[in-house]
């Protein structure tokens, strides 16, 4: 399972855009790019997946090199409830071990 | 609603007591799997499971035991717990229709052993 590289925390104020990049640079070709959000003692929340180009949903969009090995979240006009830990994975998921990493740690300043 | 239930959400007990966790899902989901979370060790898969009577270890697999009897449900049992497992537990469940399916992940077990 391709390893994961984040940066540990983040800081940032109400209304801004922010980007979480996350390497991973012995992504296979089968491997999908799986970003989980985890607020305190709460299960990690699934927020977007993507294989490759650019991935956009309600929450976020994500954003993959043509290359795979990172991958960036963008969360847009991030809000105080949006402090969290924020997982990048890499993998085919469903069928192997999930590793985690430790995470990024995002404050949200109001 | 969709979701993974996970009983009891906090359980305190002693030293080789052997306690079960519960873990149900209603998503007719083929993979479910366990993970213990630690400060500063993150999230750490202690088994996982595939479909009805196929299990495996994960990273963590030592002084747990699992079971998969039934699709929907997927105990995780600590036979004689010992102080090193008191940890914050998570079991999830997944879809294998197609690779990479995200994992739907309970609200938490959080055990302590004294």
């Amino acid at each position: 399972l391709a390893k994961t590289t984040q940066p540990i925390s983040m800081d940032s104020y109400e209304g801004q855009e922010v980007n979480i990049t996350c390497s991973h640079n012995n992504i296979a070709t089968n491997d999908y790019i799986t970003w989980y959000q985890q607020f305190p003692s709460q299960g990690p929340r699934f927020i977007i997946q993507g294989y490759k180009t650019k991935v956009t949903n309600e929450v976020a969009s994500l954003f993959i090199p043509a290359d795979r090995k990172s991958s960036t979240l963008s969360l847009p006009r991030v809000s105080l409830s949006d402090t969290a830990v924020y997982y990048c994975l890499v993998g085919p998921s469903g069928n192997t071990p999930l590793v985690f990493g430790k995470g990024t740690r995002l404050s949200v300043i109001a | 609603e969709a979701q993974v239930t996970q009983n009891p959400r906090y359980l305190i007990t002693v030293t080789g007591k052997k306690l079960t966790v519960t873990c149900s899902q209603n998503m007719n989901h083929e993979y479910m799997s366990w993970y213990r979370q630690d400060p500063g060790l993150g999230l750490r898969q202690i088994y996982y499971s595939m479909n009805v009577e196929v299990t495996d270890k994960g990273d963590v697999p030592e002084g747990y035991k699992v079971s998969r009897k039934e699709k929907r449900n997927f105990p995780l049992i600590l036979e004689s717990p010992s102080p090193n497992q008191t940890s914050l537990y998570f079991c999830a469940s997944s879809s294998l229709d197609r690779v990479g399916q995200p994992q739907h992940f309970g609200d938490g077990t959080r055990l302590s052993i004294l």
